[in-house]
């Protein structure tokens, strides 16, 4: 069964902090591994990471993994009240788990002024 | 494009009653699929579709069903609601070459089962 886990759950932060969340997985022949950005409403799609050791990068949103020690990062530098959300860390498999995301329980960030 | 859209976004039902969620894509996607998302669970996948006429179990099925008969839209259906059905329920799709990763989320809909 593949499995997901972030940490830490929840954040609090003030505006201006950089923040790492982290992921770690467990899947069947692992072919992606995505982040999405929950605020009130649907997730938004961030990142979708395939290959180890290669940045990705959004203006102050950043994310790398590492398939060799099964974990993900994604970093927030400069933080703004705006980056308060959940943050959510899915990953897909390929085989038997083909296009079926399983999700980690998210983030909470909390960004304070 | 109106993208991923649903309805209706709040519901209230009584244990046993039926009802049916709507989820709809103008984006010619292939895979569509549907989790919902409980207060400290993340979101799981209760079934999902890699096109018209073809379904499959996600990581909880049980007491819903779902159909495809067009590529466009993918109803989830609740056969007698319990209150553990109590949930916001997300419809995504994702595109062909994507194959099931880059999905985009329709806005969700909020069931109480009472």
């Amino acid at each position: 069964e593949d499995k997901v886990v972030q940490s830490p759950l929840s954040l609090v932060v003030h505006e201006g902090d950089t923040v790492t969340l982290n992921c770690s997985y467990e899947v069947t022949n692992f072919r992606s591994l995505l982040w999405y950005k929950q605020e009130k409403k649907a997730p938004t799609f961030l990142f979708m990471l395939t290959s180890s050791g290669i940045e990705k990068k959004s203006g102050r949103l950043s994310s790398i993994l590492d398939k060799k020690e099964l974990f993900s990062i994604l970093n927030i530098t400069a933080t703004q009240t705006g980056d308060s959300a959940v943050y959510l860390c899915a990953v897909q498999g390929s085989g038997g788990s083909n296009y079926k995301l399983t999700f980690g329980k998210g983030t909470l960030l909390t960004v304070n002024p | 494009n109106a993208g991923v859209t649903q309805t209706p976004k709040f519901q209230v039902l009584k244990t046993g009653q039926s009802m049916t969620l709507q989820c709809a894509q103008d984006m010619n996607h292939e895979y569509m699929s549907w989790y919902r998302q409980d207060p400290g669970m993340g979101l799981r996948l209760i079934h999902y579709s890699v096109g018209a006429g073809i379904t499959d179990q996600g990581e909880v099925p049980n007491g819903y069903n779902v159909s495809r008969s067009t590529t466009e839209d993918f109803p989830l259906r609740l056969l007698s609601a319990a209150p553990s059905q109590t949930s916001v329920y997300f419809c995504a799709s994702s595109p062909p070459q994507a194959r099931g990763d880059t999905q985009y989320f329709g806005p969700g809909t909020r069931l109480t089962v009472l």
